[in-house]
């Protein structure tokens, strides 16, 4: 499994746009960059994945380095509700199915 | 679209009697995967399977954890003579493909008296 690397933790005034940064140095070049979170006392939550090229959905941004050895998730207008966990994943399911999760960065949003 | 649906959400067992957890994919997925979360720890894959077949269990604790997907109904993760290391929270996601996106249940949390 590629190893990543995150910040523990950081903080987000709310409204205000979040740049979450994950390093993946050793990613493989099957592997999809999985982005997930974790509310309080939830489940993890999908929020997006790409392979090369910059990814948009609904919930946020995706920007991969040209390398792809990292990647930043990008929250344009953070919420309260954003306050989570987020979790970089290298994900291509060759060889295992299983998401490896690490120790992911804790979102502060502050009103 | 009703999304993974777990239970019981809250379950409470005391040292050696059994816990089954339930998991109930989204429609039209056939592929299920268990992790465990244990107290101030992060996820950790248990098991993948597919209906009536167990595909992965490099996760899974060699005694006392089963898990089954059968033909009709939800996937089941067992757990027989509980220990308080079992207490946890035991999440459950599935994905319409073999390694396509995973959704993930509210978890089942498990307290071990």
């Amino acid at each position: 499994d590629a190893k990543t690397t995150q910040p523990n933790s950081m903080e987000s005034n709310e409204e205000e746009p979040v740049h979450l940064p994950c390093n993946h140095s050793t990613i493989s070049g099957t592997d999809y960059i999985h982005w997930y979170r974790q509310l309080p006392s939830q489940g993890p939550e999908y929020v997006i994945h790409g392979l090369t090229s910059n990814v948009n959905n609904r919930m946020a941004s995706l920007a991969i380095a040209e390398d792809r050895k990292s990647s930043t998730l990008i929250l344009h207008r953070a919420t309260l509700r954003d306050a989570a966990v987020y979790y970089c994943i290298p994900y291509s399911g060759a060889g295992s199915y299983q998401l490896t999760f690490g120790k992911g960065t804790k979102l502060s949003v502050i009103p | 679209n009703a999304g993974v649906m777990q239970n019981p959400r809250h379950l409470v067992r005391r040292r050696g009697q059994e816990a089954r957890l339930r998991c109930s994919p989204m429609k039209g997925h056939s592929h299920v995967y268990w992790y465990r979360q244990l107290p101030e720890e992060g996820l950790k894959f248990m098991v993948y399977l597919q209906k009536e077949n167990i595909i992965d269990e490099s996760g899974m604790p060699k005694e006392r954890f089963s898990a089954e997907f059968p033909k009709e109904g939800p996937s089941i993760l067992r757990i027989q003579q509980v220990v308080r290391g079992d207490s946890a929270a035991y999440f459950c996601a599935s994905s319409p493909v073999p390694v396509g996106t995973q959704y993930f249940g509210p978890g089942t949390r498990l307290t071990v008296l």
